[in-house]
């Protein structure tokens, strides 16, 4: 087992464009998290998954963000018309979802909007 | 809605101290806590998870206490190394809400 995996792991992309990322929980991690985390503060929740039932979203998930589990094993994150103020570290974690279980990250991945 | 608060924001110590960083949440109602440690520009890399049947966890130098009544927990790190420095976070279930973090730096 590797690990939480996320790609790209950077991204640079242009104002109004659409970018997507993904993410691979460790297998059998049923709960799947979305982060974002700009310079200095800690991670914001953004979203989580159990299988592929999305069990919350956190109000700074705006109508552009949307995220999807759809056989309950990898994640998309899709971000459309960007803006400058999408630029953060976006970060994906899994779980074994159950209670007394720890969560693991992926690196992140860095998205620049210019 | 569960908020976290992890205080100091920033600590700066020379090398060998120990330490200790904390943690409060206003709902008590959790099952664990878990420690990270976060590298500049990485990801975060798991340190402990403290259940809540647990008074405390260690792990190496490292040592992890929860009160739930109060809702507290504290990271002790003994003998600090300057390969401590990182930014240190917790997080409580069920939604993994997180703190803002302690920037630790260890001098040599």
């Amino acid at each position: 087992d590797t690990g939480v995996s996320q790609n790209p792991r950077h991204k640079i992309t242009k104002r109004g464009q659409n970018v997507t990322f993904r993410c691979d929980p460790i297998s059998e991690h049923n709960r799947l998290y979305w982060y974002r985390q700009t310079l200095g503060q800690g991670p914001e929740f953004l979203t989580y998954f159990q299988n592929e039932a999305q069990l919350e979203k956190s109000r700074l998930l705006s109508d552009r963000f949307s995220a999807e589990r759809p056989k309950g094993s990898f994640s998309t994150l899709e971000i459309q018309r960007t803006e400058q103020g999408d630029s953060a570290m976006y970060l994906c974690a899994s779980s074994k979802g159950t209670a007394n279980t720890e969560a693991f990250f992926g690196q992140g991945t860095r998205l620049t909007v210019v | 809605k569960q908020e976290v608060t992890q205080i100091p924001a920033a600590l700066s110590v020379p090398e060998g101290e120990n330490l200790v960083l904390n943690c409060s949440f206003t709902d008590s109602a959790i099952y664990n806590l878990q420690w990270f440690r976060q590298d500049p520009g990485k990801g975060l890399t798991s340190l402990l998870l403290i259940q809540s049947s647990q008074r405390e966890q260690t792990s190496g130098r490292l040592n992890a206490s929860l009160d739930k009544s109060s809702g507290r927990s504290t990271l002790y790190i003994a003998a600090s190394q300057p390969g401590d420095s990182a930014t240190y976070l917790c997080a409580v279930p069920d939604d993994m809400r997180f703190g803002a973090g302690t920037r630790l730096t260890v001098k040599p």
